[in-house]
């Protein structure tokens, strides 16, 4: 079974660069589409974007300019960079995976990023 | 704002059904069958519990089941459990600029 696991800084200030990794265990990352959704504290869900092993990439129009989102195969993971970060990106960050079920069936255990100086 | 809309809250007391409402549009529910429900214990990451409208992933328990009708999705869970309250979410893909959205969430509360 397949398991998804982001790290990453806890803390980044604002105007700053946040990257994650997201390291896939279990499977190949060479297959499906692999995501970034966040939760700001108490809030709901927002897809931010994904990537395809091969490279292609959508991202959520409203953070489009801001982020990047890649991957490594033969590190096995993915990765996320949003920069000019603020407040508002505070969030918890979870990595997942979306299939041929066309739905994010496997999800990190999230990591919280705090926006602050 | 969410983009599909879903009740804030919802109860029920062990051994009753409940159903959540999850309404889109045209563009997403309407169109796709690419509906999902997930659900989600305090702390925790979300779990795939419905996908394509009303289909179980492997280990999901069948007292969950998803419809559709129209623009509006919705999640029923029969002979509720303690272990049911959670917040439940939505999910759609959309043929907008925006490929997936979820809905706001709804918090189910087990009395």
């Amino acid at each position: 079974q397949v398991q998804l696991q982001e790290s990453g800084p806890g803390l980044v200030k604002p105007s700053e660069t946040l990257s994650l990794t997201c390291a896939v265990s279990g499977g190949s990352i060479s297959s499906y589409h692999w995501s970034w959704i966040r939760q700001p504290p108490g809030k709901g869900l927002e897809w931010t974007g994904d990537i395809y092993y091969g490279g292609n990439t959508n991202y959520n129009p409203s953070l489009k300019s801001r982020l990047t989102i890649s991957v490594d195969t033969s590190k096995n993971q993915f990765s996320l960079k949003l920069n000019s970060v603020t407040a508002a990106d505070t969030a918890v960050y979870y990595c997942a995976r979306y299939t041929d079920y066309w739905a994010f069936d496997s999800w990190g255990q999230g990591t919280l990023v705090t926006v602050s100086s | 704002q969410s983009a599909l809309t879903q009740p804030a809250s919802v109860s029920g007391s062990p051994g009753q059904s409940i159903t959540i409402s999850c309404i889109g549009t045209s563009s997403d529910v309407g169109s796709y069958n690419y509906v999902s429900w997930y659900q989600q214990h305090p702390g925790k990451a979300p779990k795939l519990m419905i996908y394509e409208v009303s289909n179980w992933p492997s280990g999901v328990s069948n007292r969950f089941s998803g419809s559709k009708s129209g623009n509006t999705a919705s999640l029923t869970i029969s002979g509720l459990q303690a272990e049911d309250e959670a917040e439940y979410y939505c999910s759609s893909y959309t043929s907008t600029s925006t490929p997936w959205v979820f809905g706001g969430g709804t918090k189910l509360t087990v009395l």
